[in-house]
């Protein structure tokens, strides 16, 4: 059984540049829920995605898109991008639904900068 | 964004001593997590509590939730130079979004 893995690792982006990240949620999970850290904070919500629908967002502007496919995997786009969105991109799986408490097992991030 | 008001932010402590940290909020949570999360990595999950006043171990770890369902707290034992990082609390009602607070640094004198 595989974890939750992300792609890239890291990322340096221009300020105005357009960004997608990649998650694969681990084995046997239908639900994927991205979160965004800035440094020296916890991390923020996002949205989350249940079987290929968006079931929840966070505070976040509509520049911040995501995906999820038949095989639960998820992205995270994010447009016009501005120097506040530097941070670390977290997607977390887990197990049942929208209605349920189901633990989230977090992957290891992709960092990213703009410049 | 609203986050859990998670204390202390930092603490420096010598090898075996014991450590204690909580977490409250305004609003209930139908669950308690805590995560560990070490530099450039992904938090990592150390326990889960899903019932009021539960009381729950993880080897020389212990957490509990309170029993007005606004606040937890992780206590641990015999500290030792692998459990620096940073600790994390979380809140989780139905429907899967969690809400983190800022985290409590933790880190051990050898």
């Amino acid at each position: 059984e595989t974890g939750v893995t992300q792609s890239p690792t890291h990322l340096i982006k221009t300020r105005g540049q357009q960004v997608t990240l990649r998650c694969s949620s681990q084995s046997g999970h239908n639900t994927v829920s991205w979160y965004q850290q800035a440094l020296g904070q916890g991390p923020q919500f996002i949205f989350q995605y249940y079987r290929e629908e968006e079931n929840g967002r966070g505070n976040f502007p509509p520049r911040f898109s995501g995906l999820q496919f038949p095989n639960y995997s998820s992205e995270l786009n994010v447009n016009a991008l501005e120097l506040d969105d530097s941070a670390l991109y977290l997607c977390a799986s887990s197990d049942g639904g929208t209605t349920s408490t189901d633990t989230q097992y977090f992957g290891p991030g992709t960092r990213l900068t703009v410049l | 964004g609203q986050q859990l008001n998670q204390s202390p932010q930092s603490m420096f402590i010598q090898e075996g001593e014991d450590v204690s940290m909580n977490c409250t909020s305004s609003s209930i949570f139908n669950t308690w997590l805590w995560y560990k999360q070490d530099p450039g990595e992904g938090p990592v999950l150390l326990i889960a509590l899903y019932k009021a006043g539960e009381l729950t171990s993880n080897g020389r770890l212990t957490a509990q939730f309170g029993i007005t369902r606004k606040d937890s707290f992780l206590n641990i034992s015999a500290s030792i130079p692998s459990d620096v990082g940073i600790y994390f609390c979380a809140g989780q009602r139905y429907g899967n979004k969690l809400v983190f607070g800022a985290g409590t640094i933790l880190r051990v004198k050898s």
